[in-house]
């Protein structure tokens, strides 16, 4: 079955760095699209990135824009996401998912991973 | 921005039909998707593309949707069926992916 595990969370200093990575197995992860999704008790949740399955197209929400960076990869069955600059508005639940793609377009995050959690505080 | 709106909350007894909404201008041109999500669990989809339903959801789960509004119905709710439920789609361009703020549902 589809299995989606991230880590990297914990607690960051503001302006600090953190890189979250996310194992993947149970399907062919070549084939997908993969994204990064946050959740906050105030904002709810919030797609923070995409990549496609050979990472050319890539998306980023504009709250993240310049300072994240969404890589992955396929020999190792592995997605990333680089975090610089961090603010203390990134504070969440960074979950991965697969995203099921039509025609190379995103449409919906499909599985999801449990979760790992940033903290971003002095 | 794009926004989707859903109610805080909704509260049923065992057995009866819950009814959760979601409201967003472009909904009549694309897809609504719902997401479970159970207090410390990831979100699970529940249904996709509006109406149809994942392998292994429960056949009370069902989705509609009629102009501007998406709707989840729960047909006989049970008490394990508490949980946050949230509303996804696009905006009329596609570009933009939102969620809805999330309704609690309280099954007691």
């Amino acid at each position: 079955q589809v299995q989606l595990v991230e880590s990297g969370g914990g607690l960051v200093k503001p302006g600090g760095s953190l890189r979250l990575s996310c194992a993947a197995s149970g399907f062919t992860f070549s084939d997908y699209y993969m994204s990064w999704i946050r959740q906050t008790p105030v904002k709810g949740l919030e797609w923070v990135s995409y990549i496609s399955s050979i990472g050319g197209t890539i998306y980023y929400a504009d709250s993240v824009k310049g300072r994240f960076t969404i890589s992955r990869d396929n020999a190792k069955n592995s997605l990333y996401l680089q975090m610089n600059s961090l603010r203390a508005e990134d504070t969440a639940v960074y979950y991965c998912a697969r995203v099921r793609a039509v025609s190379g377009i995103p449409t919906y995050p499909k599985y999801w991973g449990q979760g790992t959690l940033v903290t971003v505080s002095s | 921005s794009y926004e989707l709106t859903q109610p805080p909350s909704v509260s049923v007894s065992p057995g009866q039909t819950a009814r959760i909404t979601c409201s967003g201008d472009a909904l009549p041109k694309q897809y609504t998707y719902w997401y479970q999500q159970k207090s410390g669990q990831a979100p699970v989809l529940v249904i996709y593309e509006d109406i149809k339903r994942p392998s292994g959801i429960p056949e009370r789960f069902s989705g509609s949707s009629s102009g501007t509004m998406a709707t989840l119905t729960i047909s006989g709710a049970q008490v394990e069926d508490e949980a946050d439920y949230y509303c996804y789609s696009t905006d009329s361009s596609g570009n933009h992916r939102v969620f809805g703020g999330g309704t609690k549902l309280t099954v007691l």
